[in-house]
């Protein structure tokens, strides 16, 4: 199975920061990584797929690069309703598995 | 418009089998491949396994022995049965829409299952 090593595991952070979550995996996976948010609720919302794409929706303050095993997901300039878990997930081989997840907390 | 919906027992005994229901609504399931994620209170994501558009299925291997995922295509539903259950099941059962990128693009609410005697 494919580890997901996500950093940090939780973040605190300021209104109007940039922030800047990583995600390692255990072998190459040809860029094969989505990031979702999930909110206090539980509600889970899709970021960004393959790397750098972002879902409809989502706004452009969200970005996400990476390749070969590692990744990243950009958040350029915090708003209140940024403040949440994430989780990198990769799907180049099965079982699909996801990183252990980054709070980012307000400061 | 896109909805899933997950419906089951809270409750479950220990050894038992938990069988929870994916109810989806704008699109269908041999459309669209659907999974099944499972989050212990407070910890993370873990994915459980998916049927295909196709209709088969595959299974985390770490799960595979105890899981079934079937469908009804004609009711648009998708079905989890997990049996032999353990504390460690606690936790809310998600199903997930993969979208044409292979990004689970929309998510059901979940359904927190218990695992207590």
């Amino acid at each position: 199975d494919i580890q997901m090593t996500q950093t940090p595991s939780s973040m605190p952070a300021s209104l109007g920061e940039r922030v800047t979550i990583s995600c390692r995996a255990s072998q190459g996976i040809s860029n094969y990584l989505n990031w979702y948010q999930q909110k206090p609720d539980g509600t889970i919302k899709p970021l960004i797929y393959y790397t750098s794409n972002l879902q409809s929706g989502v706004p452009s303050r969200f970005s996400g690069s990476g390749s070969g095993t590692d990744y990243s997901l950009t958040i350029s300039s915090l708003e209140p309703e940024d403040f949440a878990m994430y989780y990198c997930q990769q799907y180049d081989s099965s079982p699909l598995t996801f990183g252990s997840g980054t709070k980012l907390e307000i400061k | 418009q896109v909805r899933l919906k997950e419906s089951g027992p809270r409750l479950v005994q220990p050894s038992q089998t938990l069988s929870v229901t994916c109810t989806v609504s704008g699109f269908s399931v041999t459309s669209y491949h659907v999974s099944w994620v499972r989050q212990p209170p407070g910890k993370g994501l873990e994915w459980v396994g998916a049927i295909w558009k196709g209709g088969s299925t595959d299974y985390n291997s770490a799960l595979k022995s105890r899981l079934s995922i079937s469908r009804d295509t004609s009711k648009n539903q998708v079905f989890l049965k997990m049996n032999s259950l353990q504390t460690d099941d606690t936790g809310t059962y998600y199903c997930a829409k993969h979208s044409i990128y292979n990004n689970f693009d929309y998510w059901g609410q979940g359904v927190m299952v218990t695992v207590s005697s």
